[in-house]
């Protein structure tokens, strides 16, 4: 069965410095990988996500994220928050062939000034 | 375009009774899903609705039904409510063929 591991819970971060959160998921088959963002008292929005082709992936806000087959990883990375980055992020997998979604448990970004 | 659109916001409940929540898309989205949101646990997947007409479980469905109405509609009922089910509930619905799922603003559920 399809799982998500997201093992940071909250990362405190200051401005400008860059961050990586962390995502490691567990399929037997071939997955679609996402990263959601959620800000307060709102619903999740699609940050950016892999299908196939190029193994990174960016969004349009300077999020990155790479994924390792063989490490069975998805670490969204950006080079340098901001204060608004602050948020709840959430990665996602969906075996592909299903439409089922699994989520992490989620990681609350805090960027200090 | 209103995106996808839940009702309730809020509601409280008394344990035992019931109530359904709402879920509209004007996307065309063929895919439509339920999750539950508590703290510490993330998002976690209650049913979802590949199409129109079919409807599966996912990882929490005890205690819940759901029906797709039609393509645009996928309500979420809650029989005999129990305060393991206080919880922000939201819907969202899959464009075809991007596979990224779009999310409704929740409805933040109270069961005393």
């Amino acid at each position: 069965a399809q799982s998500v591991t997201q093992l940071d819970s909250q990362v405190p971060v200051f401005e400008e410095a860059p961050v990586e959160l962390r995502c490691n998921y567990s399929s037997s088959v071939s997955v679609y990988l996402f990263w959601y963002v959620q800000y307060p008292n709102q619903g999740l929005q699609l940050l950016l996500k892999y299908l196939s082709g190029s193994t990174l992936v960016e969004s349009i806000n300077g999020f990155e994220a790479e994924f390792n087959k063989s490490q069975t990883s998805f670490h969204l990375r950006k080079p340098s928050v901001h204060i608004s980055d602050t948020a709840e992020y959430f990665c996602a997998v969906s075996e592909k062939g299903t439409y089922k979604y699994i989520f992490g448990t989620g990681t609350r970004l805090k960027v200090l000034a | 375009n209103a995106g996808v659109t839940q009702t309730p916001k809020f509601q409280v409940l008394k344990t035992g009774q019931s109530m359904t929540l709402q879920c509209a898309q004007d996307m065309n989205h063929n895919s439509m899903y339920w999750y539950r949101q508590d703290p510490g646990m993330g998002l976690r997947l209650i049913y979802y609705s590949a199409s129109e007409g079919t409807t599966d479980k996912g990882e929490v469905p005890n205690g819940y039904n759901v029906s797709r109405l039609n393509k645009r509609e996928f309500s979420l009922r809650l029989e005999s409510a129990a305060p393991s089910q206080t919880s922000v509930y939201f819907c969202a619905s899959v464009e075809t063929g991007s596979w990224s799922q779009y999310f409704g603003p929740g409805t933040r559920l109270l069961v005393l």
